[in-house]
């Protein structure tokens, strides 16, 4: 199984919303992290995991909160979003100094 | 801010042409990788070459690094119109977790 899987594919909240984003992979990686792409950009990173402890946060604002329960799940929790947070989100999976192997992302869109 | 910069931005070839992407970088790396992206989807690995290769093959694809002049490219042989995709090299020169993407090039291959 080399597969990372996301849900939902897309969401759609208001500012006031409070949802999570979802990632599971079953590749044994200890290595997850968070993208955020928008359109016609390269993807960003946003969070690190390692071994289930957060390495790197790239300064992101705390309206994101990372979250990883288990080897095997990475969370993204949302609050008081902004219309600009729309963009695509990236989960990815990889083993040291291996290739990242990422999900088919999240649509998110901010009314 | 961004390791790496593709050139060019966007490419359209002939169906069967070969397709050439250059990646530059600014510091020393460990490995540098190339990934594609179809229509804002989630990025499948291509390659993955390390600061002591000079050359690798997979199919239809050919990486190049040349650590002295901190840059790479990405050879498409006999390209296909389900090759139509944004192609993005990928480096870990702040840090092994760090996987930082360039801005990548959008390639169109016409039938």
């Amino acid at each position: 199984d080399t597969e990372v899987t996301q849900t939902p594919k897309h969401l759609v909240m208001g500012m006031t919303n409070k949802k999570s984003l979802k990632c599971e992979q079953h590749m044994g990686h200890r290595a997850m992290y968070w993208y955020k792409q928008k359109a016609k950009k390269p993807p960003e990173l946003m969070f690190v995991y390692s071994y289930e402890k957060l390495s790197i946060n790239e300064s992101v604002p705390s309206r994101f909160s990372p979250e990883c329960p288990n080897s095997s799940l990475l969370n993204l929790h949302l609050h008081a979003l902004q219309p600009e947070d729309s963009a695509l989100y990236l989960c990815a999976s990889s083993q040291a100094d291996r290739e990242a192997f990422f999900g088919q992302g999240t649509r998110l869109t901010v009314v | 801010s961004q390791q790496g910069e593709e050139d060019p931005q966007a490419l359209s070839i002939q169906e069967g042409e070969n397709a050439t992407m250059n990646c530059s970088y600014k510091t020393s790396i460990n490995n540098l990788q190339w990934y594609r992206q179809n229509s804002g989807r989630g990025l499948v690995h291509l390659i993955l070459i390390r600061s002591n290769e000079r050359e690798k093959h997979s199919g239809r694809l050919r990486v190049t690094l040349d650590t002295s002049k901190k840059s790479s490219s990405l050879l498409i042989t006999a390209s296909r119109a389900a090759d139509t995709a944004s192609y993005f090299c990928a480096t870990d020169g702040q840090g092994a977790q760090k996987l930082v993407f360039g801005q990548g090039t959008r390639l169109t291959i016409n039938p």
